[in-house]
């Protein structure tokens, strides 16, 4: 099972900031990573696909990067919306696909 | 526009059975894989099981196999996950996941969630 880790575990941005988070695999992934954004009380939503691509109707100001072992979710400014718990999530081996612990994004 | 409902979850004592139901709506629920995906207190989320979309095939993790059985009724666009021997350690909000059409694994759609709490 290929193992995910994220950090930090909590980030505190303020408003308009540029927030940078960082996923690492315990293994080569390829570009096969996804970035998650999740809200309490709310389904979780695709931001991010094959480690780059913005899912449908996802800002601009979201952006993924890597390959391999080593990613980086970008949000380049935050907004008040943006505050929020971040999953990666490798699916190169699906079965199992496994997700990180997350990063929480608050407001500093 | 692509809808989830999760249904089913409650308070079971260890050893108990729940079955879970997913009802889809916004898509041509027959042409996708769907799954499973939970999430326990405080954890990242963890997949579950997942089935093709025909129902021909379907996958586990190791931490249910043997306990949890997924299905799906094409004509009533719903998925369901039967779970049996239920233990402690299966307490999570469980969610219903669409597979990306491109690749399996890859979720672009997820409903809200049911919780499922196992104690006595």
């Amino acid at each position: 099972e290929i193992v995910m880790t994220q950090s930090p575990a909590t980030l505190s941005v303020s408003p308009g900031e540029r927030a940078t988070l960082s996923c690492r695999a315990s293994q080569s992934v390829s570009s096969n990573l996804a970035w998650y954004q999740h809200k309490p009380g709310q389904a979780p939503r695709l931001l991010i696909y094959g480690a780059s691509t913005r899912a449908t109707g996802i800002a601009a100001r979201f952006s993924g990067s890597g390959s391999g072992t080593e990613f980086t979710l970008t949000i380049s400014s935050l907004q008040s919306e943006d505050f929020a718990v971040y999953y990666c999530q490798q699916y190169n081996n699906w079965l199992p696909n496994t997700f990180g612990p997350g990063t929480k994004v608050d407001i500093k | 526009e692509v809808h989830l409902a999760e249904s089913g979850g409650g308070l079971v004592q260890p050893g108990g059975s729940l079955r879970l139901s997913c009802a889809a709506s916004g898509f041509t629920f027959s042409s996708y894989w769907m799954s499973w995906v939970r999430q326990a207190p405080g954890k990242g989320p963890e997949w579950v099981a997942n089935i093709k979309h025909d129902g021909s095939d379907k996958y586990y993790a190791d931490s249910v196999k043997g306990r949890f059985t997924i299905s799906r009724d094409n004509a009533k666009n719903s998925l369901y996950l039967q779970m049996n021997s239920l233990r402690a350690e299966d307490t999570a909000l469980y969610y219903c996941a669409r597979d990306s059409l491109s690749m399996v694994g890859q979720f672009d759609y997820w409903g809200q969630g049911t919780l499922v709490t196992v104690s006595s």
